[in-house]
């Protein structure tokens, strides 16, 4: 059972464009989303969160949106570099589980020059 | 100075050989964890401990067992290897276990099980 779904495995923007990645949950019981990027042959690193109570958080380049009542959620990179080119992965977490993160299966990003 | 640490990064063994990847964290975190991420590229959780004490134990067979000596370390023990283990092992700590607390992760450690 895929509570977290990232549905598209690859996307490709041009540099200097946005680049949208989204991400859909089925637990309603989750409150809190992060956004992980990963390069290979690393371990992600943590990029954006966002609490249920806002529907928009913002750091620098990085947005995340959150609809809750479509149970959405996306990032959107602006402008995107060629150093953002990696796989970025949306988990989902429930206040009280201990940062039990559920993943999903990641989105890889190329940005072309 | 990696601030998460796990070692070896690979390892290539035989069905049925026991095994333990070690983990250590710097950040002076009072919870680690243990994730796996499979074929299919799914990353879950396996385990959570905090101050050294047992707090998310998913459903994962009991031929794996973490061992947590001190908060800095905890390390992972696979008994009787078989074929389905072949993954990458993460391990993650956080300052302390719930929601706002940034988990951090190491590079990984890549078992194949022939």
């Amino acid at each position: 059972d895929q509570q977290v779904k990232q549905n598209s495995p690859s996307l490709s923007v041009q540099e200097g464009r946005i680049s949208i990645l989204n991400c859909d949950y089925t637990n309603s019981m989750f409150d809190y989303f992060l956004w992980y990027k990963k390069y290979p042959a690393e371990g992600p690193t943590f990029l954006i969160s966002i609490s249920s109570i806002k529907d928009k958080n913002e750091d620098g380049r990085f947005t995340v949106f959150l609809n809750k009542s479509a149970k959405h959620l996306s990032l959107h990179i602006v402008p995107s570099q060629p150093g953002d080119s990696a796989v970025y992965f949306c988990a989902a977490t429930e206040t009280g589980t201990a940062s039990k993160l559920t993943f999903g299966t990641g989105t890889r990003l190329q940005v072309t020059l | 100075d990696t601030a998460v640490s796990q070692t070896p990064k690979y390892l290539v063994t035989q069905m049925g050989n026991d095994k333990s990847i070690k983990c250590e964290q710097n950040l002076g975190h009072d919870t680690m964890y243990w994730y796996k991420q499979d074929s299919k590229k799914f990353l879950k959780i396996m385990f959570s401990y905090n101050n050294k004490e047992l707090i998310i134990n998913e459903t994962v067979p009991n031929r794996f067992s973490p061992k947590s000596p001190d908060k800095a370390h905890l390390n992972l023990h696979i008994n009787s290897l078989e074929l389905g283990d072949s993954a990458v092992y993460f391990c993650a700590s956080s300052q302390k276990p719930g929601v706002g607390n940034t988990i951090y992760f190491g590079e990984g450690s890549w078992l194949t099980v022939v």
